[in-house]
């Protein structure tokens, strides 16, 4: 199985600055890695496929990086709505799909 | 796009059976995996099975093979989560999910809300 280990647990940022939240696979998952996001009482939102691809509706300050073991998720000019826990999770090694333990957002 | 809706909250004791639903609507209910995902209290995310309602092929997490059940009904566009002897700890939120193709190694973009799971002992 496939571990991913995000970082940091908790991050603290003020707004209109930039977030840049880490993951890391246990082995190579090469670029089938995917960015979550999830607000309180909601079902998560799909950010990012394919380890830097926006999903549709999904604005420009969000931007993914990365391939093999090493992801990075940056969200430039925070805005209040982007407080929030982030969720990355690897699709290319099944069973399971592996999420990494999230990364919360938190105003500063 | 497409849409998943999950059936409501429940409230069981231990050692009750459940059934939870996932509706498809809005594409090919069919051709596209489904997944399911328990988030524990406070907790993250954790992948529990997926399964093909075309052909019901079900493929589960380790950690959750012989403890639930997939399945899926292909006429009504549902898929399903059983438990056949809850547990305490089976107290959580629970969704469904699809992936953005029909391709089993690709993200998932429509999620239900989740359904509410609560065992008390």
């Amino acid at each position: 199985e496939t571990v991913m280990t995000q970082s940091p647990a908790t991050l603290s940022v003020s707004p209109g600055e930039t977030a840049t939240l880490s993951c890391r696979a246990s082995q190579s998952v090469r670029s089938t890695l995917a960015w979550y996001q999830q607000k309180p009482g909601q079902a998560p939102r799909l950010l990012i496929y394919g380890a830097s691809y926006r999903a549709t509706g999904v604005p420009a300050r969000f931007s993914g990086s990365g391939s093999g073991t090493e992801f990075t998720l940056t969200i430039s000019s925070l805005q209040s709505e982007d407080f929030a826990v982030y969720y990355c999770q690897q699709y290319y090694d099944w069973p399971p799909y592996t999420f990494g333990q999230g990364t919360k957002l938190e105003i500063k | 796009e497409g849409q998943l809706v999950q059936s409501g909250a429940e409230v069981k004791k231990a050692g009750e059976s459940l059934k939870i639903s996932c509706k498809g609507s809005g594409y090919s209910f069919s051709t596209y995996w489904i997944g399911w995902v328990r988030q524990m209290p406070g907790k993250g995310l954790e992948w529990m099975g997926i399964i093909f309602p075309g052909d019901s092929d079900t493929r589960y997490s380790p950690s959750f093979q012989d403890q639930v059940t997939i399945s899926a009904d292909k006429s009504i566009n549902t898929a399903y989560l059983q438990w056949s002897s809850l547990k305490a700890s089976d107290t959580a939120m629970y969704y469904c999910a699809r992936p953005s193709s029909a391709s089993l190694r690709d993200a998932f973009d429509v999620w239900g809300q989740g359904t509410v799971v609560t065992v008390s002992s």
